[in-house]
């Protein structure tokens, strides 16, 4: 069974569009995370949810917005494309949002903006 | 501010060999450190972590990593490696903690020789 799944792996579209990254956990973790990982392999943090709540919201652009339905689901949002965001996201959950909790990483989604 | 540093950008060890990752983090309090490692086209995967105690951490796979609070490192041990083990590794430390919030370091891609 996958412990976090992420849908879709690869997503090619055209600058300006909107889309959508969806992450399931089935763990029963309370907190998750969206990562973007350049391509340079540099691996930074954008959001963190706690039990639905936000806790981290770096500087990611307006553009940006996650939403989380419910404790299981972590979705990502982006409007009006740029280039500089293509990149590989990955989603990740971790028991609670102690940085002694282990985080569990999907496999990743490679966004490839045109 | 928190950082991770990971000087070798690329290491090319023989099959068989042993194996040093360096890692140096910057952090005021004592850190939470953690080795992660992500195979081609995978999500992380936590190879160990350190929060206290014995400074010498055993992990999966065969790695081990070694705590020195007087050089600010963690570096990242194998005594025999496997072509299995050529991937991307990651080291990190928890920034805050009720966060769940990880700085990552730029990584090492490791190749194996065979």
């Amino acid at each position: 069974d996958t412990a976090v799944s992420q849908t879709p792996k690869y997503l090619v579209t055209q600058m300006g569009n909107d889309k959508s990254i969806k992450c399931e956990q089935n763990l029963g973790h309370d907190t998750m995370y969206w990562y973007k990982q350049d391509s340079k392999k540099f691996l930074k943090i954008m959001f963190s949810y706690n039990n639905k709540e936000l806790i981290i919201n770096e500087t990611v652009p307006n553009r940006f917005s996650p939403k989380s339905p419910d404790k299981a689901h972590l979705n990502l949002h982006i409007n009006s494309l740029e280039l500089g965001d293509s990149a590989v996201y990955f989603c990740a959950s971790s028991l609670g949002p102690s940085s002694t909790d282990t985080q569990y990483f999907g496999p990743g989604t490679r966004l490839t903006v045109l | 501010a928190q950082s991770v540093t990971q000087p070798d950008i690329h290491i090319t060890v023989s099959e068989g060999a042993s194996l040093e990752l360096r890692c140096n983090y910057s952090y005021g309090a004592t850190p939470y450190l953690f080795w992660y490692v992500q195979s081609p086209g995978q999500g992380l995967q936590l190879l160990l972590k350190y929060f206290s105690g014995d400074t010498l951490v055993q992990g999966i796979k065969g790695f081990e990593a070694e705590f020195k609070r007087s050089q600010s490192s963690f570096n990242l041990r194998k005594p025999s490696v496997h072509w299995s083990d050529a991937a991307e590794y990651f080291c990190a430390v928890g920034a805050g903690s009720n966060t769940g919030k990880l700085i990552f370091g730029q990584g090492t891609t490791l190749q194996v020789k065979p």
